[in-house]
């Protein structure tokens, strides 16, 4: 079945450093990659997606590219704020696989950011 | 604005009772989901409704129901609340023409 895992967190930076989440995934067919963010207190919020090998989702200063030779989509940020302090949620869909699916997400275990001044 | 709205948003009940939490969707989307969000478990999926009267289990269904009499509204019931369903429960919608999910605010649910 479809996984997604999610580097080991918490992490902790100081503000403007740069930033790297790392997400694997399994999965058969061709997958949609979301990275999701939870704000405190808050649901979820799509954040940036890629829906097909070697698209880049960016939003917000935030970038993932899909990699499907090395089933990857890794988050990255060039300089972090503290607004950025949140839970970050890579999922996939296999919404693609055949045009069959209706896109149900498979989450990882999610990452906390936490951004100091 | 369209919206997904969720209540009660914070529930305290006993073990053994029948909870029912509701969500609500103003995006006339046909897909619903509700997801349980555990500490090191990410977000796992409970049920999904493709549309009116569809419902489906995911993979952690036991303990849990759903029912869709409308487009709007998918409530989900514990028919039994036991403390191993204390949780955060989101509810979710997608359009089903793309994937991206819309998320709702959470109900804490806590079982004593």
């Amino acid at each position: 079945g479809n996984s997604v895992t999610q580097m080991e967190g918490p992490v902790t930076l100081s503000e403007e450093a740069f930033l790297t989440i790392n997400c694997t995934y399994t999965a058969t067919g061709y997958p949609s990659l979301f990275w999701y963010v939870q704000y405190p207190g808050e649901g979820l919020q799509l954040l940036l997606k890629a829906t097909k090998a070697d698209d880049k989702g960016s939003n917000k200063g935030f970038e993932a590219t899909y990699r499907k030779e090395t089933t990857s989509f890794h988050l990255e940020k060039g300089s972090v704020q503290v607004s950025d302090s949140a839970v970050y949620f890579c999922a996939l869909s296999d919404f693609s696989a055949g045009g069959t699916s209706y896109g149900k997400l498979t989450f990882g275990q999610g990452t906390i950011l936490t951004v100091h001044p | 604005d369209a919206e997904i709205t969720q209540s009660p948003r914070h529930k305290i009940t006993e073990t053994g009772r029948q909870v029912t939490l509701a969500c609500h969707q103003t995006w006339n989307h046909n897909n619903m989901f509700w997801y349980r969000q555990d500490l090191g478990h990410g977000l796992r999926l409970i049920h999904y409704s493709y549309g009116v009267q569809d419902t489906n289990k995911g993979e952690v269904s036991d303990g849990y129901s759903v029912s869709r009499s409308n487009t709007e509204d998918l409530p989900l019931t514990l028919e039994s609340a036991a403390s191993s369903q204390t949780s955060v429960y989101f509810c979710a919608s997608s359009s089903g023409v793309t994937d991206t999910q819309y998320f709702g605010p959470g109900t804490r649910l806590t079982v004593l």
